[in-house]
């Protein structure tokens, strides 16, 4: 199972909107509502951000919204905050491994 | 409140062993699907493993055969044997709830580090 594909990074400036890409393929991201976003600071455990496709937990932040279409989900952060500078990485159940990630990608604020 | 705790991490040579732990609090690691997930330096994070609630396990081909994941009800502990350990096993592991076995991953503990080498 080869892993989802993201850009390797993506930058703002504060207050702007930015969107990672997540592509996959049809027996993961094109075959299930099952795609979930996380955060990672440096030196820290990952954060679920969103799950099932555009769920966001409690706590989570409203400027952080998902998508999907085709094999290709989506992560936008509006209003972009220097807060948010950190690692991201997607993941989806797949219909073989049962899970894959993306290889992530790095969120500068400038 | 649901809090995961890995332990076990350290120095290993290349074909040697180690346990990981991961103590779970504020829920029933049985009843749950808990995984294995792991980040080499300067990596994105590669999903390990995975033990389901009626015991089915999966493995990533990386580690299969070689890693077995486990958990122990009484102490509400999950675990991973890695055996044959190799210089590109070195990595933080993390082990992370799955409440349905489709993802997400809703709670991390805050890893333990694991380094193969001679």
């Amino acid at each position: 199972q080869s892993a989802l594909t993201q850009p390797a990074s993506v930058s703002g400036s504060p207050g702007q909107s930015i969107t990672i890409s997540c592509t996959g393929t049809s027996i993961d991201i094109g075959a299930y509502n099952y795609v979930s976003w996380y955060q990672q600071h440096p030196g820290k455990a990952p954060k679920l951000m969103i799950y099932d496709v555009s769920n966001r937990p409690s706590g989570v932040s409203n400027r952080f919204s998902g998508s999907k279409s085709g094999n290709t989900a989506s992560l936008t952060i509006s209003g972009l905050q220097a807060e948010d500078e950190a690692d991201y990485y997607c993941s989806s159940y797949t219909s073989t491994t049962p899970y894959v990630f993306g290889g992530g990608t790095k969120v500068t604020v400038l | 409140e649901v809090q995961l705790e890995e332990s076990g991490g350290g120095l290993v040579q290349p074909g040697g062993s180690l346990r990981l732990s991961c103590a779970g609090s504020g829920f029933s690691v049985r009843s749950n699907y808990m995984n294995w997930v792991r980040q080499g330096p300067g990596k994105g994070l590669e999903w390990v493993s995975v033990i389901y609630t009626n015991g089915i396990t999966y493995y990533a081909d990386s580690v299969k055969g070689r890693f077995i994941i486990s958990r122990d009800s009484s102490k509400n502990t999950l675990y991973l044997q890695m055996n044959s350990l190799r210089t590109e096993d070195t990595a933080v592991y993390y082990c992370a709830r799955d409440v349905d076995g489709y993802g997400p991953f809703d709670f991390w503990g805050q890893g333990t580090l694991v380094t193969v080498s001679s």
